[in-house]
C-alpha cells in the first residue's frame, strides 16, 4: 500500500467552479500536510501546509485534515484559469517528505 | 524564491557515462533531498541529507549516489547513466522542527535525457 494515494485525474471545471481535490495517506502518525502546485515545466511550489488535523484557509484556497479517516482535501473558491496546474499534496514523517501522485487540474473559462 | 538553484538545468548524456547534478541552497536549511518525477509515478525521493556528510537512502536510490561536504551543496551521481534514469530531477530543502520536517521548498529542477 501507497503511503499517499491521490486521484491522477484529470479534472476539468468550468472557471468559477469550487474544486475539491483529496488525498488519503496510510500512516496516522504523520502530523505535517502540505499541497503544493506545479505548472508544466516548473518546480512545485508549497500553496499551503497544516499541522495536525483541522482547516486553514488562504484567499480562495482551504487545506483539511482529518486525521480519524487519514483523509486531506483542498477546496479552491471561484476557481481562475491561472489556477490550472497539477496539484501534489505531501505528508511529512520519519524525515522524509512523501509526495501523492499529483491531480492533473484544468479551469476553462 | 527559496535560494536553491540546480545545475544544469538540461542535460543530454550517454548510455554508461558518469553523471553528477548540483543543488546548491542559500537557506542554510539543514535537510536536503532529491526527488525524480516521472508521469505516473509523481516524485520519488532518491536520497536526502539531514547534514553535512549524514545522508539516507529513499525508495529509488539503486544507481544512485549522493555526497554532501558543505552545508549548501548537495551532489547527486548517477554512477553508470541508464535511459530508465531519464528523468527531471529536483532537489528540495526543508526546515526540521521539534522532529518534523515541516515544508519543503523546491528548485526549478534538471531535465536529464540518457540516449
Amino acid at each position: 500500500q501507497k503511503e499517499v494515494e491521490q486521484d491522477p485525474g484529470p479534472l476539468s471545471v468550468p472557471e468559477g467552479a469550487i474544486v475539491s481535490l483529496n488525498c488519503t495517506y496510510s500512516n496516522s502518525a504523520f502530523q505535517y500536510f502540505m499541497w503544493y502546485r506545479q505548472y508544466s515545466r516548473k518546480g512545485p511550489e508549497l500553496l499551503m501546509y497544516t499541522y495536525s488535523s483541522g482547516n486553514k484557509e488562504d484567499g480562495r484556497f482551504t487545506a483539511q485534515v482529518d486525521k480519524s479517516s487519514k483523509y486531506i482535501s483542498l477546496f479552491i473558491r471561484d476557481s481562475q484559469p491561472s489556477d490550472s496546474a497539477t496539484y501534489l499534496c505531501a505528508v511529512s514523517g520519519n524525515e522524509k517528505l512523501t509526495f501523492g501522485t499529483g491531480t492533473r487540474l484544468t479551469i476553462i473559462p | 524564491d527559496a535560494g536553491i538553484t540546480q545545475s544544469p538545468r538540461h542535460k543530454v548524456t550517454e548510455t554508461g557515462t558518469p553523471v553528477t547534478l548540483r543543488c546548491h541552497q542559500t537557506e542554510n536549511h539543514r535537510y536536503m533531498y532529491w526527488y525524480r518525477q516521472d508521469p505516473g509515478h509523481g516524485l520519488r525521493l532518491i536520497h536526502y541529507s539531514y547534514g553535512v556528510k549524514d545522508t539516507d537512502k529513499g525508495e529509488v536510490s539503486d544507481g544512485y549516489s549522493v555526497s554532501r561536504s558543505k552545508t549548501e551543496d548537495f551532489l547527486l551521481t548517477l554512477e553508470s547513466a541508464t535511459s530508465s534514469q531519464t528523468s527531471v530531477y529536483f532537489c528540495a530543502i526543508s526546515l526540521n522542527w521539534q522532529g518534523e520536517n515541516t515544508e519543503a521548498f523546491f528548485g526549478q529542477g534538471t531535465r536529464l535525457t540518457v540516449v
